[in-house]
């Protein structure tokens, strides 16, 4: 079975400070993928980043970074000097080959992110 | 930017009625999803298709059906609404086939429906 985990519900900060959303995941596969989505009020998934199973290389794109670790099963994701359009929900995402017959992302339940001014 | 489309973005309808949520991406590609969202939670996948003519069902039983006699097109209907279907559904599509667990799903803007 697959799972995600963020265990984050809601992260305040005030605008320009780094924060970093957790992501731990669970498969029994060798191969899988990871996601981040970013989902704000207006309701619609947008993709940030995939990364395979076999690539740790950490990844850095403008204000966003991410952190793969296998040693932990963490994907996690920075946001440096934050800023107010930042805020939304956003989700940590796996698929993997056994993921219970369906092709289909296993999501975790997202980090509510707010960004005062 | 992906090209999918969703319509209506929102539906307020009464309970026992037949509705359809419409979901259609020109980006040619052969698979296409649909989750279901409630309000503050994860996503989870009530159907998915693998080409024209292909449905299956996802990790989370819907009373919905879908199908696919396109391979643009991929509409999701309730046959009568009820008050427990009152949630975000969310159509996405992807390139590749079956077993091909690598590609990136791009999803649409979303249908909010409110069943009274």
């Amino acid at each position: 079975a697959q799972k995600v985990t963020q265990a984050q519900t809601e992260i305040s900060v005030v605008e320009k400070e780094d924060v970093t959303l957790d992501c731990v995941y669970e498969t029994r596969d060798t191969t899988y993928y990871l996601f981040w989505y970013k989902q704000p009020p207006s309701g619609e998934l947008v993709f940030l980043i995939r990364r395979n199973s076999f690539d740790e290389q950490n990844e850095i794109s403008g204000r966003y970074s991410w952190n793969f670790q296998k040693s932990t099963s963490s994907f996690n994701f920075t946001i440096t000097a934050s800023q107010v359009v930042d805020s939304a929900v956003y989700f940590c995402a796996l698929s993997a080959h056994s993921g219970g017959g369906a092709d289909g992302l296993t999501f975790g339940k997202g980090t509510h992110l707010i960004i005062q001014p | 930017e992906a090209d999918i489309y969703q319509t209506p973005r929102y539906l307020v309808i009464g309970t026992g009625k037949k509705i359809t949520l419409e979901c259609s991406q020109t980006m040619g590609h052969d698979k296409m999803y649909w989750y279901q969202q409630d309000p503050g939670m994860e996503l989870h996948l009530i159907h998915y298709s693998y080409g024209v003519n292909s449905t299956e069902k996802g990790d989370l039983s819907s009373e919905s059906t879908v199908s696919r006699i396109r391979t643009e097109h991929f509409p999701l209907t309730l046959e009568s609404a009820r008050p427990s279907h009152t949630s975000q559904y969310l159509c996405a599509s992807s390139f590749g086939t079956s077993g091909m667990v690598w590609e990136t799903q791009y999803f649409g803007p979303g249908t909010r429906l409110l069943v009274l």
